[in-house]
C-alpha cells in the first residue's frame, strides 16, 4: 500500500522566518497528495491538497508542489507567524483510489514571537 | 463548507465503564465515517471504517469488540468503547467523506478519552 514519510520535528522558528517540512510518499500510481493541519486541542483540518503531478496546492501562505520526480510534497511558507504553530501532517490515500488515508508521523511546529 | 462534529469533547470515565461519542455531519450526508486514534504526539491510527446501514471494518489489531461502532443514519456515527481501561485513553477523531474518494473527507475535532 501507500506510504508517507515525514520529516519528524519538533521544528522551532522565528516569526517572519521561512519554513520547509518534507514529506515524500511510496504510492502506486500518482494518487491525490493532502496536507493537514491541527492546531492545540483540536481535529484535523485540510490545509491544502494537490490531485496531479506538477500540481501545487497553496493556502493561507503555504504552499506544495507534487513533484514525481523525487516523489515529495514538501510543505512551505515564505514568512511563518505564531498562530501557524500547529502540527503539520502530510497524507495520501491507503491505496488505488481507498477512501481511508495514510498519515505521516505529524510534524510539530512552534513559531516564537 | 461540510462541518463535522463530535461529542463529547472530553470525556473522562472510570476504569470498566462504557463510553460512547457521537460524531455527526452537520450541512451534509456522509455515506462513510472513518474513525481514528491519535496517540500523544503520535500521528493518525485508522481503526475502523463505517458505512451508513452495514457492519463497519475494522482494520487489523483493532478489538470489534472493544471498539464498537454503530452508523445509524447518514448523518451520524457512533464509537462506544467498551469496557475502558487506562490504555485506551486517548485522543479519538472522526471523519465523513461525501463521496468515494479520499479528496472529500472532513474531520471532527475529536473527543479526548481519559480512563482513570
Amino acid at each position: 500500500g501507500n506510504s508517507v514519510t515525514q520529516m519528524e520535528g519538533p521544528v522551532t522558528l522565528s516569526e517572519e522566518a521561512f519554513l520547509t517540512i518534507n514529506c515524500t510518499y511510496t504510492a502506486t500510481g500518482y494518487p491525490s497528495l493532502f496536507w493537514y493541519v491541527q492546531y492545540p486541542g483540536e481535529g484535523l483540518q485540510l490545509l491544502l491538497k494537490a490531485t496531479k503531478a506538477d500540481d501545487k496546492g497553496s493556502n493561507k501562505g503555504f504552499e506544495a508542489t507534487y513533484r514525481k520526480e523525487t516523489t515529495s510534497f514538501h510543505l512551505e511558507k515564505g514568512s511563518v507567524q505564531v498562530s501557524d504553530s500547529a502540527v503539520y501532517f502530510c497524507a495520501l490515500p491507503f491505496s488505488g483510489s481507498a477512501r481511508q488515508l495514510t498519515f505521516g508521523s505529524g510534524t510539530q511546529l512552534t513559531v516564537l514571537p | 463548507g461540510a462541518v463535522v462534529s463530535q461529542h463529547p469533547s472530553r470525556v473522562i470515565c472510570k476504569s470498566g465503564t462504557s463510553v460512547k461519542i457521537e460524531c455527526r455531519s452537520l450541512d451534509f450526508q456522509a455515506t462513510t465515517m472513518f474513525w481514528y486514534r491519535q496517540f500523544p504526539k503520535k500521528s493518525l491510527m485508522l481503526m475502523a471504517t463505517s458505512n451508513e446501514g452495514s457492519k463497519a471494518t475494522y482494520e487489523q489489531g483493532v478489538e470489534k469488540d472493544k471498539f464498537l461502532i454503530n452508523h445509524a443514519s447518514l448523518t451520524l456515527s457512533t464509537l462506544t468503547v467498551t469496557s475502558a481501561h487506562p490504555e485506551d485513553s486517548s485522543f479519538y477523531i472522526c471523519s465523513a467523506s461525501t463521496s468515494g474518494s479520499a479528496d472529500t473527507q472532513y474531520f471532527g475535532p475529536g473527543t479526548r478519552l481519559t480512563v482513570l
